[in-house]
């Protein structure tokens, strides 16, 4: 297994445009979770999934932002009509749960500026 | 709900010499913690973390933390550092029951190593 894996690694977009990430979490992993990090920030939560099932989501995830995990493997992330406010690392992030400490394991991360 | 405050967004330090990166937490549950460390253009990678048991908690590049209930800290350690140590480090808490097992992040310390 190699880990927590994000394509794209960078992505710039005009403002108003739509943008798609994808996270392959650790295949055993039932939880995925997606975070937005800004600088000089941790990491914000924005949602999560257990297996396919969208449990929680943030007040930070507004209605442009919609998040799928298909079949409980991989998920998708898309920004509708991105804003310049959007500019930000996407990271992803897996655990098994229950767990011991549901310890995450973080992918590389997205990196998106809005032009 | 839980919060995290790393004290010190900046730490200087010269290579051998020992550090302390300072965590405080509220909450008004018993929490899990854990410190990550992320390298730049990278994701999030887990250092150690506390479960229970022995309030001493050793990790991995020769890190280790103490957990103080009482003062509600998790100040993270290192008794000789190394220039590949310059990284952003964040403390994080957990709920241990009853919630979504989701993490809220502090700030984030910059630890900067100088020769």
């Amino acid at each position: 297994d190699t880990g927590v894996s994000q394509n794209p690694r960078h992505k710039i977009t005009k403002r108003g445009q739509n943008v798609t990430f994808r996270c392959d979490p650790i295949s055993e992993h039932n939880r995925l979770y997606w975070y937005r990090q800004t600088l000089g920030q941790g990491p914000e939560f924005l949602t999560y999934f257990q297996n396919e099932a969208q449990l929680e989501k943030s007040r930070l995830l507004s209605d442009r932002f919609s998040a799928e995990r298909p079949k409980g493997s991989f998920s998708t992330l898309e920004i509708q009509r991105t804003e310049q406010g959007d500019s930000a690392m996407y990271l992803c992030a897996s655990s098994l749960v229950p767990g011991f400490g549901n310890e995450q394991f973080f992918g590389p991360g997205t990196r998106l500026t809005v032009l | 709900a839980q919060s995290v405050t790393q004290l010190d967004s900046q730490v200087p330090v010269f290579e051998e010499a020992p550090v302390e990166l300072r965590c405080n937490y509220s909450s008004s549950v018993s929490v899990y913690l854990f410190w990550y460390v992320q390298y730049p253009n990278q994701g999030l990678q887990l250092l150690l973390k506390y479960l229970s048991g022995s309030t001493l908690v050793k990790g991995i590049n020769g890190f280790e933390a103490e957990f103080n209930k009482s003062q509600t800290s998790f100040h993270l350690r290192k008794p000789s550092v190394h220039i590949s140590d310059t990284a952003e480090y964040f403390c994080a808490v957990t709920r241990t029951s009853g919630g979504s097992y989701i993490p809220t992040f502090g700030r984030g310390t910059s630890l900067i190593v100088h020769p």
